[in-house]
């Protein structure tokens, strides 16, 4: 079983320039959730979809970040423009419902300069 | 809202020994319970989950923790650490739709 994909691994920018992320999550999951993991911290909840409807995106700073997941299936992440405190890890996952198990992808790293 | 601390942002032992990480949780309701695993540059693994079944959960790579309701506690063990063991260890706690991350503990396993 394909495992949850996320395009590009590592990406540098400078600030206020745009970025976009791109996750794929696996087969048949319904809901899918993406974190920002700054350095030496836990993940932290950006936005939660269930299928192609936004769950939780309480946490979602919307004055620079946008999401979408216009098909249910995969889904883009936006930063527009960036700041020097957006340098993260961004962490896409997928669950078949909400409370079951999250599997997490890889992860996209930003270097804002 | 729930939250997570972990006790310790970095643990050190020594191959072979016990490895103790420790995991206080806080939740208005019964939680669900997670402990995640993170090597270098890859995305988190899930060692294992307590749903309000048995105390004792077993997971992956002889891993176990016991969820103590009275000491909202959810410690991770294992009797004998390992090179590969090595990594990022981060414990989450689950309410409704909603999960949280504590800080992390990093293990390092000395030869």
């Amino acid at each position: 079983e394909a495992g949850v994909a996320q395009s590009p691994r590592y990406k540098i920018i400078e600030k206020r320039q745009s970025v976009a992320f791109w996750c794929n999550p696996i087969s048949g999951h319904a809901t899918l959730y993406w974190y920002q993991q700054i350095l030496g911290q836990g993940p932290k909840l950006l936005i939660q979809f269930q299928n192609n409807g936004v769950v939780d995106d309480s946490q979602l700073p919307k004055d620079r970040f946008s999401a979408e997941r216009l098909k249910g299936v995969d889904s883009t992440l936006k930063i527009q423009p960036a700041k020097l405190e957006d340098s993260a890890v961004y962490l896409c996952a997928s669950s078949l419902g909400v409370q079951e198990t999250q599997y997490f992808g890889p992860g996209t790293r930003l270097l804002v300069l | 809202a729930q939250s997570v601390t972990q006790l310790g942002s970095h643990v050190s032992v020594s191959e072979g020994a016990l490895v103790l990480l420790r995991c206080n949780y806080s939740s208005s309701v019964p939680p669900y319970l997670f402990w995640y695993v993170q090597y270098p540059n890859q995305g988190l693994q899930l060692l294992l989950k307590y749903t309000s079944a048995a105390t004792l959960v077993k997971g992956i790579n002889g891993f176990e923790a016991e969820f103590k309701k009275s000491e909202t506690s959810f410690h991770l063990t294992k009797p004998s650490a390992h090179m590969s063991d090595a990594a990022e260890y981060f414990c989450a706690v689950s309410e409704f739709n909603d999960m949280r991350f504590g800080a992390g503990t990093r293990l390092t396993v000395k030869p």
